[in-house]
């Protein structure tokens, strides 16, 4: 059973395009949205994260997006750069022992 | 600052071997976690703990075993391996929420255990 549910599961975009990846969640319980960035023999390491209290949130050229009502949620980053080039991985958890459940992993690729 | 050491880094073993993962944190995180990565599925978690001495199962236990006897360090073990095991096995940590720090506080990973099981 996957509790949350993410797409696509590969992405190519052009360099300065926007890149979007969204997942479905359906365990009302979460409380806590980050996205992770995995390289390459390397761990994923958090990015961005939001609580359903806001619709939206912002670092940089990283932006999650909420939408509460439909237990959906997406990260769009602007500007795309070969460097973002990488798995992403959105993941929800509550609270307590901050299990984290992730989704199954986008491989974005950002062609020069 | 280290962050999360996990040794070994790669392993082969063949069906039915023993092995303990190695797990080592040098942030006074409260809490640490197992998981495996497996093709289109994303990360799951084996087994947590919520501190020195104490550790519970999270979604795929099967097959392992942990223990938690220092607060830095968090050691995953295969008793009689299989090839379902073969995986990229990632040791987390993190602080608690408290009174301190009252939101989620971030996971920091370390680099993996690639493990092939023959």
């Amino acid at each position: 059973q996957q509790q949350v549910k993410q797409s696509p599961q590969s992405l190519i975009v052009q360099k300065g395009g926007i890149s979007i990846i969204n997942c479905a969640y359906e365990n009302t319980a979460f409380d806590y949205f980050p996205w992770y960035q995995q390289f390459p023999g390397k761990g994923p390491a958090l990015l961005i994260a939001i609580r359903p209290d806001v619709s939206e949130k912002k670092e940089g050229r990283f932006t999650i997006s909420f939408n509460k009502s439909a237990k959906q949620f997406s990260l769009h980053i602007m500007d795309s750069q070969p460097g973002d080039s990488a798995t992403y991985f959105c993941a929800a958890s509550t609270r307590g022992a901050q299990k984290l459940v992730f989704g199954q992993g986008t491989r974005l690729t950002i062609n020069p | 600052n280290a962050g999360v050491t996990q040794t070994p880094k790669f392993r082969v073993l063949k069906t039915g071997q023993s092995m303990t993962l190695l797990c080592a944190q040098d942030m006074n995180h409260e809490y640490m976690y197992w998981y495996r990565q497996d093709p289109g599925m994303g990360l799951r978690l084996i087994h947590y703990s919520v501190g020195e001495g104490t550790t519970a199962k999270g979604e795929v236990p099967d097959g392992y075993n942990v223990s938690r006897l220092k607060k830095q360090n968090f050691l995953l073990g295969l008793e009689s391996a299989a090839p379902s095991q073969t995986s990229v096995y990632f040791c987390a940590s993190s602080y608690r929420i408290g009174q301190a720090t009252p939101s989620n506080q971030p996971q920091h990973f370390g680099d993996g255990t690639r493990l092939s099981i023959l």
